[in-house]
């Protein structure tokens, strides 16, 4: 069966850095991109982005460049998102997704994790 | 960026009857390129309908997804139980991806 499962939740003090995994299961990993989508309290869904799970080439969204870094450990079939100097504003929720084969929509997605940034 | 606005933002319907949930698009959306998902709390979103009219694996056909250009539809045809959650749609036609904002199926 196919799965995302992501890492736990993280308390982190303004101006650190977070690194969130998702690994994927149950399917050819290198297959289909990886997308990473934002939900930050009472606010919809954001996409920040996607990483070719192939090449490792990164795409960031506007509002996602700079201190987001999209990254892959093939060997474990992850894809990571790291945030650095951390801000109040990055209290989210994060979550990847799975790209479908055949089309551009979301197939799988992780539990999502949730990020709180406090001093 | 295509902005999608969804409506009702909360939708009340008696299990057994009909559902149908507008999301509308601030521009054209390329090639119907537009999905709906269903999520329940403390779950991840699951993909319902994408290509704006295609099922999704494993979804029954009471869920049923038309529209094209900047207006949507999803609609449950004979609403069971655990049909009662948020609906979300999602453009990936151009980018940026965007997503409307939701709407609440609760039950009557």
């Amino acid at each position: 069966q196919v799965h995302l499962v992501q890492s736990r939740s993280e308390l982190k003090k303004p101006g650190a850095s977070v690194k969130v995994s998702c690994q994927a299961s149950g399917y050819t990993f290198s297959n289909y991109a990886m997308n990473w989508v934002r939900q930050a309290p009472g606010q919809g869904l954001e996409w920040m982005g996607w990483i070719n799970t192939n090449t490792g080439n990164p795409t960031y969204a506007q509002g996602f460049t700079g201190r987001f870094v999209f990254s892959l450990d093939t060997s474990v079939s992850t894809a990571y998102l790291q945030i650095n100097s951390l801000k109040a504003e990055d209290t989210a929720v994060y979550s990847c997704a799975r790209e479908g084969a055949l089309s551009g929509s979301f197939d799988i997605w992780g539990q999502g994790t949730m990020v709180t940034v406090s001093s | 960026e295509i902005v999608l606005t969804q409506s009702p933002g909360t939708l009340s319907v008696s299990p057994g009857e009909r559902a149908t949930l507008s999301c509308r698009a601030s521009q054209t959306v390329s090639s119907g390129f537009l999905a709906w998902y269903q999520q329940k709390p403390d779950q991840p979103p699951r993909l319902l309908i994408y290509g704006a009219s295609s099922r999704a694996t494993g979804i029954p056909d009471r869920f049923s997804g038309s529209g094209s250009a900047t207006d949507f539809t999803l609609t449950i045809s004979r609403l069971e139980p655990e049909d009662f959650a948020v609906y979300f749609c999602h453009q990936y036609g151009r980018s940026p991806d965007t997503f409307g904002q939701g709407t609440r199926l609760e039950i009557k």
